[in-house]
C-alpha cells in the first residue's frame, strides 16, 4: 500500500541501549520529519530532511540522530536510549504544505 | 516567534451538542499555513484541513466547520451534531512560509463525546 510506514510499533528498551526507529514513505516526497508526542507537550520536531543527504535539527534533537542514504526512508537512531526518550514518536512526509504521518512508535526507556 | 494556544485542555460533551475547539496563533509572517489534525484513540494523526493565510473564507464539510479570523490570530473548529465517533485529540497547527513545511503544534484538545 502506498503511504508512509513506520516500524516497529511498539518498542521496549534499556537505558543506554541503541535504537533505531524506521521510516519508508511510497510517494517520494522530497521532505520528512520526526516528531515525539508526549504529554503536555503536543507534537515536537526532532529532526527534519529536505531531500537525500540534507537534514537538519528541530526543536528537540538532542540525543538523536538521523541518515537519509534514500528519499524513501529516513530512520531515527537514539545512540544510549534516556528513560526521558520515552514517547510516541511520528514520522511524516510532506506534499504541497501538508504532512502526511505515519502511525507512530511508541518507545519505552526502562 | 511562532506559536499555537489551544487553551482548552480537554471537553467533554454529550451526543448531539455542538462543540467548538479554540486555536489561537501567532507569526509575524504575511504568509503561513494553518492546520486541524484529529488523532483516534487508535493513535493515527488524521487531516483535517489546510487554511491559507490569504483565504479567510470559512469552510464547512458535513458537520465540520472551520472559522479564520486574521483579526484575533484565531483558527476555531466546531463540531455541529457531536457523535461518538468525535471523540479524540484534535491539534491545531501553524506553518510559516519557508519553514520547509515544519508544523508547529499546539498542545491539542481532548474531546470526549458522551452517548
Amino acid at each position: 500500500d502506498a503511504g508512509i510506514t513506520q516500524s516497529p510499533r511498539y518498542k521496549i528498551t534499556e537505558t543506554g541501549r541503541q535504537v533505531t526507529l524506521m521510516c519508508h514513505q511510497t510517494w517520494s516526497h522530497s521532505y520528512m520529519f520526526w516528531y515525539r508526542q508526549d504529554l503536555g507537550h503536543g507534537l515536537r520536531l526532532i529532526y527534519y530532511s529536505a531531500a537525500a543527504d540534507i537534514t537538519d535539527k528541530g526543536e528537540v534533537p538532542d540525543g538523536y540522530v538521523v541518515s537519509r542514504s534514500k528519499t524513501e526512508n529516513f530512520p531515527l537512531t537514539l545512540e544510549s536510549a534516556t528513560r526521558s526518550q520515552t514517547s510516541v514518536y511520528f514520522c511524516a512526509s510532506r506534499d504541497a504544505e501538508k504532512l502526511f504521518f505515519g502511525s507512530g512508535t511508541q518507545l519505552s526507556v526502562l | 516567534a511562532q506559536k499555537v494556544t489551544q487553551a482548552q485542555t480537554e471537553i467533554s460533551v454529550v451526543e448531539k451538542e455542538d462543540v467548538t475547539l479554540d486555536c489561537v496563533y501567532e507569526t509575524r509572517d504575511t504568509t503561513y499555513y494553518l492546520f486541524w489534525y484529529k488523532q483516534p484513540p487508535s493513535g493515527e494523526l488524521v487531516f483535517l484541513i489546510r487554511r491559507n493565510s490569504f483565504d479567510e473564507q470559512n469552510e464547512i464539510s458535513g458537520r465540520y466547520s472551520w472559522n479564520f479570523q486574521k483579526s484575533t490570530s484565531s483558527f476555531n473548529f466546531t463540531i455541529t451534531a457531536s457523535q461518538v465517533v468525535d471523540s479524540a485529540v484534535y491539534f491545531c497547527a501553524l506553518s510559516e512560509e519557508g519553514s520547509q513545511g515544519n508544523l508547529i503544534f499546539g498542545k491539542g484538545t481532548k474531546l470526549s463525546v458522551k452517548p
